[in-house]
C-alpha cells in the first residue's frame, strides 16, 4: 500500500515568507508526528497528533511553528516568517497507535535564503 | 529524560566485512530501542526494534542487535555488508509510544 507521502519534496523561500509544509500519513493511522532533521545531525521531535488534537507539541522551537490536522488524516506544518536557521528536512511519520513502529515519509527540504 | 549516543559519526568498512556500529542511550525508565537507515534522499526505515523479550533482535537486509541493559547499549552488527549498505543509521529511544529521541546518526560507507 501507500506509505507516508510529503509534499513539496523541496521548498526554497525567502527570509520572512511564510510556507507550508504537508503530511499524508498512512491510511488508518491515527497518530502522526513531525520531525526535523538538520545537516548532520538526527532527526528532533517537534509535534504528536493523535486523531485531530495536538497531544504533545513540546518540540515546536517556537511560536512561529503551528501544525494542524483537522480531519484527523493530512496534518500541515506550517512556518511563520521564516528564518535562515529554520532550513532543514522536516519529516513526518504516521503509525497505528497500538503498533510501537513509527512509519517515516521522505520530507520536505526546506531551504530559507 | 532520555539521550541517545552514537560514538561513530563514520565508519568505514570493506565489502564481505562484518560491521557494528555503536549506540548507546540513557534513561532512568524502560525504553523501547529502535534502528533505522536512511539512504540518500529517503525517508528513514526501520531495520529492527526492542520491545520486551529475546535481547538479541534480528532485522531486515541480514541485521541484527543486541540489548543490553546493564551497559544501556543496543549496539547494531551484520556479519558481512554490501556495497548496498552504504547509507546513514540512526539509532533511537522512545519512552511510550511516540516521541522517538535519535542519535546523530553513523554513516556506513562499504569499500569495494
Amino acid at each position: 500500500g501507500a506509505g507516508v507521502s510529503q509534499t513539496p519534496s523541496n521548498k526554497v523561500t525567502e527570509k520572512g515568507k511564510y510556507v507550508e509544509l504537508r503530511c499524508d500519513p498512512i491510511s488508518g493511522h491515527t497518530a502522526l508526528y513531525w520531525y526535523r532533521q538538520s545537516l548532520g545531525q538526527g532527526p528532533e521531535f517537534l509535534i504528536y497528533f493523535q486523531g485531530t488534537g495536538a497531544a504533545d507539541d513540546s518540540g515546536l522551537p517556537n511560536d512561529r511553528f503551528f501544525a494542524v490536522r483537522p480531519e484527523g488524516s493530512v496534518s500541515t506544518l506550517k512556518i511563520q516568517r521564516t528564518e535562515r536557521g529554520d532550513s532543514a528536512v522536516y519529516l513526518c511519520a504516521s503509525s497505528n497507535w497500538t503498533v510501537h513502529e513509527q512509519y517515516f515519509g521522505p520530507g520536505t527540504r526546506l531551504t530559507v535564503t | 529524560a532520555q539521550s541517545v549516543t552514537q560514538l561513530d559519526s563514520q565508519v568505514p568498512v570493506f565489502e564481505e566485512a562484518p560491521v557494528e556500529l555503536r549506540c548507546n542511550y540513557s534513561s532512568s525508565v524502560s525504553v523501547y530501542l529502535f534502528w533505522y537507515v536512511q539512504y540518500p534522499n529517503q525517508g528513514l526505515q526501520l531495520l529492527l526494534k526492542y520491545l520486551s523479550g529475546s535481547t538479541l533482535v534480528k532485522g531486515i537486509n541480514g541485521f541484527e542487535a543486541e540489548f543490553n541493559k546493564s551497559q544501556t547499549s543496543f549496539h547494531l552488527r551484520k556479519p558481512s555488508v554490501h556495497i548496498s549498505d552504504t547509507a546513514e543509521y540512526f539509532c533511537a529511544v522512545s519512552v511510550g509510544t511516540y516521541k522517538y529521541i535519535f542519535g546523530t546518526g553513523t554513516r556506513l560507507k562499504v569499500l569495494a
